[in-house]
């Protein structure tokens, strides 16, 4: 089955600064992969996906992730960080075959002024 | 874009009695819909998949009589939590897929937080 792990719990950059966020993922086939972002109380929006193609996907707000099958991972950048972008980060995986979709644990972004 | 609707948002309710959560895809028909619950600062934990004209698939360790879901056409997935107990209270999000669009992508509700006094 796939799963996905976040690395880190928490955490914390400067307002400006660069933010990485990392996710490592196990799959037996190739996958999907997703972050989603989550606001207190509110349902999860789509930051970007990976499915097929082009390794550096491009998504909203400024984010970026990278395939990188090598290595398993999927990490979550944006160069400079702003204080809108304090949240809970989720990735996630599913396989091309099924959209049994599978979360990480989680991370919370803190944004310093 | 796609859009999956939920509601109530919120609901607070006796201990004993029964809630219904509905859980809508809007512009697009979902033949699959899953229901996930979220405890604080915690991650969504998948309860059960919900497949229209079909038995839902419940996650192991998840009690069917408690946590009913019907998804009686491509639109629309019920989740009732019979005789609620404070345990029950939690944040409750649903997802669906659309299989037309085929991009891998679940769209997901604005979930429902339920409290059980």
């Amino acid at each position: 089955a796939q799963s996905v792990t976040q690395l880190g719990s928490h955490v914390s950059v400067s307002e400006g600064a660069l933010v990485l966020l990392r996710c490592n993922y196990s799959s037996s086939v190739p996958p999907y992969l997703f972050w989603y972002v989550q606001y207190p109380n509110q349902g999860l929006q789509l930051l970007l996906k990976y499915t097929t193609g082009a390794t550096l996907v491009k998504g909203i707000n400024g984010f970026e992730a990278e395939f990188k099958k090598s290595e398993t991972s999927f990490h979550l950048t944006k160069p400079s960080a702003h204080m809108s972008d304090a949240a809970e980060y989720f990735c996630a995986v599913t396989l091309y075959n099924n959209n049994d979709m599978r979360f990480g644990a989680g991370t919370r972004l803190t944004v310093k002024p | 874009g796609a859009v999956v609707s939920q509601h109530p948002s919120r609901v607070i309710c006796k201990s004993g009695t029964s809630v219904k959560i509905e859980c809508r895809s809007l512009d697009f028909q979902a033949t699959t819909m899953f229901w996930y619950r979220q405890f604080p600062k915690q991650s969504l934990m998948l309860m059960a998949t919900s497949n229209e004209g079909s038995k839902a698939t419940y996650e192991q360790g998840v009690e069917k009589d408690k946590f009913l879901i019907n998804h009686a056409s491509l639109t629309l997935s019920t989740l009732t939590v019979t005789s609620a107990h404070p345990e029950d209270s939690s944040f409750y999000i649903c997802s669906a897929d659309n299989r037309v669009a085929n991009t891998g992508e679940l769209f997901f509700g604005e979930g429902s937080r339920l409290t059980v006094l």
